[in-house]
């Protein structure tokens, strides 16, 4: 039903590798988000793009770093992965226009080991 | 601190009862909105209500709106196993960014 995807679903990785998670939207909004959130806790949004060439942090400092070439890509990496990176990463969407809410994505369950 | 605050935290009742959730938030919005994550998984949209509205419908979730209290709440009647969720209000201000609550964990038992 969603028509943003999330790659990978689940990743383990060791302390210090660089890593991407992928995000990619059908719907050509040009509105996307990142949302870092532990297991059974609220959500807090990491970084958010309006557009092409347009990003900015967050409300919760993120070690991560976000770039939008392309309307549907925004893609998020972490240079030097570390266990306290350990959480879900979820992307989502946005058309503020259509009075509709955000399309999350699956989302990615990290672990840094 | 986060915009929005559930309660409660955590309710389990039995197939076919009533659900109700509340939430509060502490400033002025453009639209609040709720959602259901199944366990491990992406948000769902289940509801938006603007700020000018003060009741609206979805099958069978029922949202109220008080600016005056900063609080909604959400109904869900007729319960059923699959309802089994947590759901997180989440409020919109001018600059299109959802801020999430902590989240009510709902346990319908059949």
């Amino acid at each position: 039903e969603a028509d943003i995807y999330q790659t990978p679903r689940y990743l383990v990785i060791g302390t210090g590798k660089k890593i991407t998670l992928e995000c990619s939207q059908t719907m050509g909004h040009d509105k996307m988000y990142w949302y870092q959130q532990d297991p059974g806790m609220e959500l807090h949004l990491i970084h958010y793009s309006y557009g092409v060439n347009s990003t900015e942090k967050g409300d919760l400092s993120s070690e991560s770093t976000v770039s939008r070439i392309r309307t549907e890509h925004f893609p998020l990496t972490l240079e030097s992965a570390r266990p306290s990176h350990t959480s879900q990463y979820l992307c989502a969407s946005s058309d503020p226009g259509r009075g509709d809410g955000y399309t999350f994505g699956s989302g990615t369950r990290l672990t840094v080991v | 601190s986060q915009q929005g605050e559930e309660d409660p935290q955590a309710l389990s009742i039995q197939e076919g009862e009533n659900a109700t959730m509340n939430c509060s938030y502490k400033t002025s919005i453009n639209n609040l909105q709720w959602y259901r994550q199944n366990s491990g998984r992406g948000l769902v949209h289940l509801i938006l209500i603007r700020s000018n509205e003060r009741e609206k419908h979805s099958g069978r979730l029922r949202v109220t709106l008080d600016t005056s209290k900063k609080s909604s709440s959400l109904l869900i009647t007729a319960s059923r196993a699959a309802d089994t969720a947590s759901y997180f209000c989440a409020t919109v201000r001018s600059n299109y960014k959802l801020t999430f609550g902590k989240g009510t964990l709902l346990t319908v038992n059949p």
